[in-house]
């Protein structure tokens, strides 16, 4: 089946430092690949996608591709804020192409970002 | 706009009673998806509503779980009798468009 493996926090960063969150899965077909982020008291809000091998997903500063060849979606970014403080988890669609149904999330990172 | 509302926020039962967890999705949308979180372990996908009808309930542990969805609006889960490894928090969504889903903040349940 379907399996989602992402490095487990806390990672604790420096404000302005480069973030990778490493996030590799297991998959038939062609799935889409999602980064979802939950910050403190709310609900997970998606962050980007991508659904096709080379797919680049980017928003808030963030980046992520999706490496079929590796089988990898990591997610980047350039110069983190205290405010990108949360638990960040990747996730890949039951079918390929596929939408939020049935997604496989990975465990989740927990990002710490210190002044 | 509001978001997704889970009611309540945390729930403490004892081991084989029955509590009901509440979805208030997104005004609109068809799509309504539960999942479940045990602690230390992945976000798991119990079932997928489209309005009424339950698209895809692959997910859902076993019979003691029960999903609703009244007239395609707010989803209920229910769960009788609770055991202890039911305990994690429940995370309700919703999405219009199938692939860019809402998620509401999470019921914690504690079965003790």
């Amino acid at each position: 089946g379907n399996s989602v493996t992402q490095m487990e926090g806390p990672v604790t960063l420096s404000e302005e430092a480069f973030l990778t969150i490493n996030c590799t899965y297991t998959a038939t077909g062609y799935p889409s690949l999602f980064w979802y982020v939950q910050y403190p008291g709310e609900g997970l809000q998606l962050l980007l996608k991508a659904t096709k091998a080379d797919d680049k997903g980017s928003n808030k500063g963030f980046e992520a591709t999706y490496r079929k060849e590796t089988t990898s979606f990591h997610l980047e970014k350039g110069s983190v804020q205290v405010s990108d403080s949360a638990v960040y988890f990747c996730a890949l669609s039951k079918v390929s192409g596929g939408g939020a149904d049935g997604l496989t999330f990975g465990k989740g990172t927990h990002l710490i970002i210190q002044p | 706009e509001a978001g997704v509302t889970q009611f309540p926020s945390h729930s403490v039962i004892e081991k084989g009673q029955t509590v009901t967890l509440r979805c208030d999705p997104i005004s609109g949308h068809d799509n309504l998806y539960w999942y479940r979180r045990v602690m230390g372990k992945e976000i798991k996908f119990l079932l997928h509503f489209v309005k009424e009808s339950k698209q895809d309930e692959s997910g859902m542990p076993n019979n003691r779980f029960l999903a609703e969805r009244t007239g395609g609006t707010y989803s209920t889960l229910k769960v009788q009798p609770a055991e202890l490894e039911d305990s994690g928090v429940y995370f309700c969504a919703s999405s219009q468009s199938g692939w860019k889903a809402f998620f509401g903040q999470g019921t914690r349940l504690t079965v003790v």
